[in-house]
């Protein structure tokens, strides 16, 4: 079974604090994503990876940075933590073996809270 | 652009009803569908996927979903709902086999 680890379930900081969420997967997937989950509005895309040091923007990249040194691991950067950026951050990895619909395999979830 | 549009943000039935969850798309290209279960304070669960195989798909726990091409419609289905179904379903879409859309969720209720 997949296993995709976020290093955090719930995570407190201060506005204008530099924020890490660390991800780690355990099946040597190519891709991985960081999304945000807030009421109403489903999962929004924040950033994706399709291989070490590569990344591409999602729908909503402002305010975020990524980092992908090694292919397990993926972190999600809050550069200067606001208010705006209390949600429930989640991780995804995926298999890619070309244009087939293989899922994505999801961590429990971060909760961060900005003070 | 690809988009997901779940109807109905809240969805309650009682025990042993039929469970049904609407999710419609849009998308350029044929896609790939997914349905996603999240149960509380919990990532997202796959149920089941569309393969271009079948239209009729068959999930975990007694799940289904038919994909009906004309309607632009993937909806999820249940002959019985059980108590242990209350959770939020997402339906999303790929059209590159890579980033997902999702839609906005649909939190169903069962009722005992």
């Amino acid at each position: 079974d997949v296993k995709v680890t976020q290093s955090s379930r719930y995570l407190v900081k201060r506005t204008g604090e530099k924020v890490f969420l660390e991800c780690v997967q355990d099946m040597d997937h190519e891709n991985m994503f960081w999304y945000r989950q807030d009421p109403g509005l489903g999962l929004r895309l924040i950033y994706f990876s399709y291989d070490v040091k590569m990344k591409e923007k999602g729908d909503i990249p402002e305010g975020y940075s990524v980092s992908r040194e090694k292919k397990e691991r993926f972190s999600l950067i809050l550069e200067s933590a606001s208010t705006n950026q209390t949600s429930m951050y989640l991780c995804a990895s995926s298999l890619y073996t070309g244009p087939t619909n293989q899922p994505q395999h999801f961590g429990d979830g971060t909760r961060l809270s900005i003070l | 652009a690809q988009s997901v549009t779940q109807l109905g943000s809240h969805v309650s039935v009682s025990e042993g009803a039929l469970v049904l969850l609407r999710c419609n798309y849009s998308s350029s290209v044929p896609p790939y569908l997914f349905w996603y279960v999240q149960y509380p304070n919990q990532g997202l669960q796959l149920l089941l996927k569309y393969t271009s195989a079948a239209t009729l798909v068959k999930g975990i726990n007694g799940f289904e979903a038919e994909f009906k091409k004309s309607e632009t419609s993937f909806h999820l289905t249940k002959p019985s709902a059980h108590m242990s179904d209350a959770a939020e379903y997402f339906c999303a879409v790929s059209d590159n086999g890579r980033a997902l859309t999702f839609g906005s969720g649909t939190r169903l209720q069962v009722q005992p």
